[in-house]
């Protein structure tokens, strides 16, 4: 596996339930960072890792909760979210913290019904 | 703060033909500007970047771009398309110092005809 690899790629959930969406990056990268895709709308950053710490919240709702227990792995844990929650849900990778190259997964298909 | 503006959310082109999909940008400090490409079911794709240094930047896929510090522009170009280039484009900014901070444009679908 090389890149940046993305489970599941499609999740159905309902409003209460609590799902995680998991993210691994096998380029020894330092930095991970969580996106939104939604239709009609621009990507958004959602959330910034360094070295395992979280660098970056940028304004999203407590119902998302972001984990990174090293380097290699991240996780959003979803709970009691709402219909317009439903999105693509990309994580990428890099080097550090300067301006290199993000590397995109190829994200998470969210639907909230 | 950034923001950024691709001016068309489609473009239909015939193959072989050029292309130039359009990005423009706001801020009140100096930046760096990227372009990335969606193919179908797939994560965005680097195609090239500027930094600093030549204006005229060349990227992959045959692809350039040219920052235009005046007209606060990053249009794309390619001088000739294929079927494969059919594709979302996204332009994205950021700043110098929030390097990691990138602000996205609304994408443009690029849809190449035979």
């Amino acid at each position: 596996e090389t890149g940046v690899t993305q489970t599941p790629r499609h999740l159905v959930m309902g409003m209460t339930n609590k799902k995680s969406l998991k993210c691994e990056q096998h380029l020894g990268h330092n930095a991970m960072y969580w996106y939104k895709q939604s239709a009609k709308k621009p990507l958004e950053l959602m959330f910034v890792y360094n070295f395992k710490e979280q660098t970056e919240n940028n304004s999203v709702p407590s119902r998302f909760s972001p984990e990174c227990p090293n380097s290699s792995h991240l996780f959003l844990h979803l709970h009691t979210l709402q219909p317009e929650d439903s999105a693509l849900y990309l994580c990428a990778s890099s080097q550090g913290s300067g301006q290199e190259t993000q590397y995109f997964g190829p994200g998470t298909r969210l639907l909230v019904l | 703060a950034q923001s950024v503006t691709q001016l068309d959310s489609q473009v239909p082109v015939f193959e072989e033909a050029p292309v130039e999909l359009r990005c423009n940008y706001s801020s009140s400090v100096s930046v760096y500007l990227f372009w990335y490409v969606q193919y179908p079911n797939q994560g965005l794709q680097l195609l090239l970047k500027y930094l600093s240094g030549s204006t005229l930047v060349k990227g992959i896929n045959g692809f350039e771009a040219e920052f235009n510090k005046s007209q606060t522009s990053f249009h794309l170009r390619k001088p000739s398309v294929h079927i494969s280039d059919t594709a979302e484009y996204f332009c994205a900014v950021s700043s110098l110092q929030g390097a990691q901070k990138l602000v996205f444009g609304q994408g443009t679908r690029l849809t190449i005809n035979p």
